[in-house]
This record gives C-alpha cells, sequence and structure tokens, in this order.
C-alpha cells in the first residue's frame, strides 16, 4: 500500500533561517510524483514543489528546493530564508503515473517562523 | 487564468439533512478530485473524475456521491449528515495530461453539522 510519512508534527524556526520537513513514502509502483503543498489558517492548498521518480536532479522552486533520495524513499523540503509568512501547515503527497491523480497525503507539519 | 472556486465556502447544516457542494476548475481541466480535511483522519481521498465519469473513488460510504458536468463543474452530495461529516471539504483540478501535472485546489467549504 501507499504511504506518505511525516514524522515531524511541529517545527520551529527562526526567521532567515533555513528549515528543512523531512517526508518518506513507500510505494512498490515504478513510477510516481511528489508534491509539496503548503495550507495557512485559511485552509486552502497552495502547490509548492514537484518532483517526479525519474528526475535525476532535485526540484527548485524559488525559495523551496526539495532533497530527494530514490534509495531512501525520501522527498524532503528545504525552505531557505524563512519569512514570517511562511508558518502554516507543510503537506507531503504522492501521485502514481499511470491512472489516477489522487494523491496520497502525510499528515503534515506545522512550521512555525518567529522574528 | 482564474483559480479553482468552491461554493459555499461555509455551510451548517443539522443531523439527517443532505447537502451538495460544487467546484468549479480552472478553464481547460478535465479532472476534478474531492478530498475530506479532518483534524483526526487528515486528508482522505473522496474520488476523481474526469471527462463526466467517476475515475477513482475513495473509502467512503455510499452517502457522498459526485457527479461532474460536460463544462467539467463538479458537485458533491452528501445525504443523511453525520456529526462526524464535519469537516473541510477541498476540490483540486488538474489538466490530468500527465505524470507530472499538478493538481490546483480551491479554498475549500468547511462543512459544520450540528
Amino acid at each position: 500500500a501507499q504511504k506518505i510519512t511525516q514524522t515531524q508534527p511541529g517545527m520551529f524556526v527562526q526567521e532567515k533561517e533555513a528549515v528543512t520537513l523531512d517526508c518518506t513514502y513507500d510505494t512498490s509502483d515504478p513510477s510516481y510524483g511528489l508534491f509539496w503543498y503548503k495550507q495557512p489558517s485559511s485552509g486552502e492548498m497552495i502547490f509548492l514543489i514537484y518532483q517526479g521518480s525519474y528526475d535525476q536532479q532535485n526540484a527548485t522552486e524559488g525559495r523551496y528546493s526539495l532533497n530527494f533520495q530514490k534509495a531512501r524513499k525520501s522527498a524532503n523540503l528545504v525552505i531557505s530564508a524563512s519569512q514570517l509568512g511562511d508558518s502554516a501547515m507543510y503537506f507531503c503527497a504522492m501521485r502514481p503515473f499511470l491512472g489516477t491523480d489522487k494523491l496520497i497525503f502525510g499528515t503534515g507539519t506545522r512550521l512555525q517562523v518567529f522574528p | 487564468k482564474a483559480g479553482v472556486t468552491q461554493t459555499p465556502r461555509y455551510l451548517i447544516k443539522t443531523r439527517g439533512q443532505q447537502v451538495t457542494l460544487s467546484c468549479s476548475p480552472i478553464s481547460g481541466h478535465r479532472s476534478v478530485s474531492w478530498y475530506q480535511q479532518t483534524p483526526g483522519q487528515g486528508l482522505q481521498f473522496l474520488f476523481e473524475y474526469f471527462s463526466e465519469t467517476q475515475r477513482n473513488k475513495g473509502n467512503f460510504p455510499g452517502r457522498f456521491s459526485g457527479r461532474q458536468f460536460s463544462n467539467s463543474r463538479s458537485e458533491m452530495n452528501v445525504s443523511t449528515l453525520e456529526l462526524g461529516d464535519s469537516a473541510l471539504y477541498l476540490c483540486a483540478s488538474s489538466g490530468s495530461n500527465g505524470p507530472t501535472d499538478t493538481q490546483y485546489f480551491g479554498p475549500g467549504t468547511r462543512l459544520t453539522v450540528l
């Protein structure tokens, strides 16, 4: 069965510092996509970054980068230069490549950025 | 391009009633998925529609149903509401154009069942 594990219920980081949010996954599918979403208190899920299982390089999007280690089945999100507006819930999700857009989510990590 | 819209944003119902939630995807997107988010169960997949056909369904009772129209707009219906149905219901759309396609979410409908 496919599963996403986020072991950090909460994280604190000081403004302008970098922070890593952990995500491990389990799947027997040969091809899959990994996603990170941010959910502020308003509730909307905001797409941050995507990594395909066959991508050779780690994905980057502005201040977000994904540390993808396929052999370890981990897809950690790195946020550089944290800002107060980064305070939110962060979810890691996985989707198999074929036949469905269904996302399997982890339990999330609540990030709090302090001045 | 306008994002995914969901209506209504907030809803209060009583046990036993039924409710219909609406989702309008991003223009050009043909796939719509629904998720339920609760503090206890987290984010759970409800169902997925593509070109008016249900392509995938999560593990929810038959009280939860959905449909998609020819313009890709989708509705989900919950009949005989229970207290445990109180949740944030999120809709997501994608072009379903391939494995790298991203799902974009709407703001959600917050349902409270009294």
